[in-house]
């Protein structure tokens, strides 16, 4: 049983649309993190929520973390296709000595 | 200030034999982490060190595996005896502390022939 579940697990769309990607869990987590893989790299930090019903801004990308803690969602504004690549979300589990990760959305985005 | 480094960044082996992958983590990150990853799949956890231990190892296979942080030195994912299903990208993060972002590597691709 994943921990993290996300959808949808491909997204193809075309410049300038909007999408948002979720992330769900049954578990409650003291944070949760966004990260972004592209090709042939490691993942990079994009944000972390901490409070429940936190919202949180990166330029053209908006994350939310529920009120329960238990689920946070991505949002890109007019996608450009730099933002084509597999988003993550990772909690903390184990009494905070790992990060699990969801199982990730790979998105692509065209011209 | 480098980022966590990694290398190689590919390796190739023949079945049967060892792989040794390398992670030299962030200056000041005391924690490291290493994840394996199969294409197009999020990352799996498998090892967390702190120097000279082996603080969580709940991910890692049991036999053939293993993983140290020296005193000195970088950290090494080993793996004896290699077969095909340990074709993978091996990614090593580390953070200076727990409960924090990880900073990663750019990995390790491991193809078994």
């Amino acid at each position: 049983t994943q921990l993290l579940e996300q959808s949808p697990q491909f997204l193809s769309i075309q410049e300038g649309e909007n999408l948002t990607v979720y992330c769900n869990s049954s578990s409650v987590f003291s944070s949760l993190q966004w990260y972004r893989q592209e090709p042939g790299e490691g993942p990079v930090l994009l944000v972390t929520v901490v409070t429940g019903g936190e919202v949180k801004k990166l330029k053209r990308l908006t994350f939310q973390f529920g009120d329960a803690r238990k689920d946070s969602s991505l949002h890109i504004t007019a996608a450009q296709p730099g933002d084509t690549g597999l988003y993550l979300c990772a909690g903390f589990t184990g009494g905070g000595n790992k990060l699990t990760f969801g199982t990730g959305t790979q998105l692509k985005v065209e011209l | 200030n480098a980022g966590v480094m990694q290398n190689p960044r590919h390796l190739v082996r023949r079945r049967g034999q060892e792989a040794r992958l390398r992670c030299s983590p962030m200056k000041g990150h005391s924690h490291v982490y290493w994840y394996r990853q199969l294409p197009e799949e999020g990352l799996k956890f498998m090892v967390y060190l702190q120097k000279e231990n082996i603080i969580d190892e709940s991910g890692m296979p049991k036999e053939r595996f293993s993983a140290e942080f020296p005193k000195e030195g970088p950290s090494i994912l080993r793996i004896q005896q290699v077969v095909r299903g340990d074709s993978a990208a091996y990614f090593c993060a580390s953070s200076p502390s727990t409960d924090v972002g990880y900073t990663f590597g750019s990995g390790t691709r491991l193809t078994v022939v």
